[in-house]
């Protein structure tokens, strides 16, 4: 089944803790991207990556970290998590490296920082 | 990037066929429309997309004029399991990079 899998679904952790939220899909899409989600902001992109070691910041990058080793998974790295990162994640992959064409979304991953 | 306008929210009953309207005046001629569904907690799901006229799947219709300024997502029969948030998104499918989110149309249906 063509997937993209996010983890962990859920995070709690506390400021400073660095953390690593892991990206995975089986379709061997070359476009992958993160999103958080806020309630009345809705989906801004924080990083994309096109292909394999090709990474650019997103509209919302700040205080975030990627890096695209192999082609089924981006991880998504807190390198010093604070509150004000508290959201709803989704990672994203689309075919032939290109934004627009049809994007499959992961379930999400809500992380909370204390 | 187009920018999009959506209404709000709509509210339908289980039953009736569903039309929510997306306007894009500064759509531009590589520009495709792209319409995402997305219940509470989970990731955007796509729908349905088109360059111009009709586009028809197992799920909607999207219907789009010639002057390409608008489009409007059809769904025929809802089910109260089709309340969720869609999203109508414009942009390059072929060299665009970001999939841009707007706040969406918030669908509610009802029995």
């Amino acid at each position: 089944e063509a997937q993209v899998t996010q983890n962990p679904r859920y995070l709690i952790t506390v400021t400073g803790k660095k953390l690593t939220v892991t990206c995975s899909q089986n379709m061997n899409h070359e476009y992958m991207s993160w999103y958080r989600q806020d309630p009345g902001l809705g989906l801004r992109q924080i990083y994309y990556s096109m292909n394999v070691e090709v990474t650019d910041k997103g509209d919302v990058p700040e205080g975030y970290k990627v890096s695209r080793k192999e082609k089924r998974n981006f991880p998504l790295i807190l390198e010093s998590p604070s509150p004000n990162q508290t959201s709803l994640y989704f990672c994203a992959s689309s075919f032939g490296g290109r934004g627009l064409a049809e994007a499959f979304f992961g379930q999400g991953t809500r992380l909370t920082v204390v | 990037l187009a920018k999009t306008t959506q209404p709000i929210s709509m509210d339908s009953y289980e039953g009736q066929e569903v039309n929510i309207t997306c306007s894009h005046n500064n759509i531009a001629t590589n520009d495709y429309i792209t319409w995402y569904q997305q219940f509470p907690s989970q990731g955007p799901r796509f729908i349905i997309q088109g360059y111009k006229t009709k586009v028809t799947n197992e799920v909607a219709s999207l219907f789009i004029p010639a002057d390409r300024k608008s489009s409007t997502l059809s769904l025929p029969r809802v089910s109260l399991s089709d309340t969720a948030v869609y999203y109508c998104l414009v942009g390059d499918r072929y060299y665009g990079n970001k999939l841009v989110f707007g706040a969406g149309t918030i669908l509610r249906v009802k029995s």
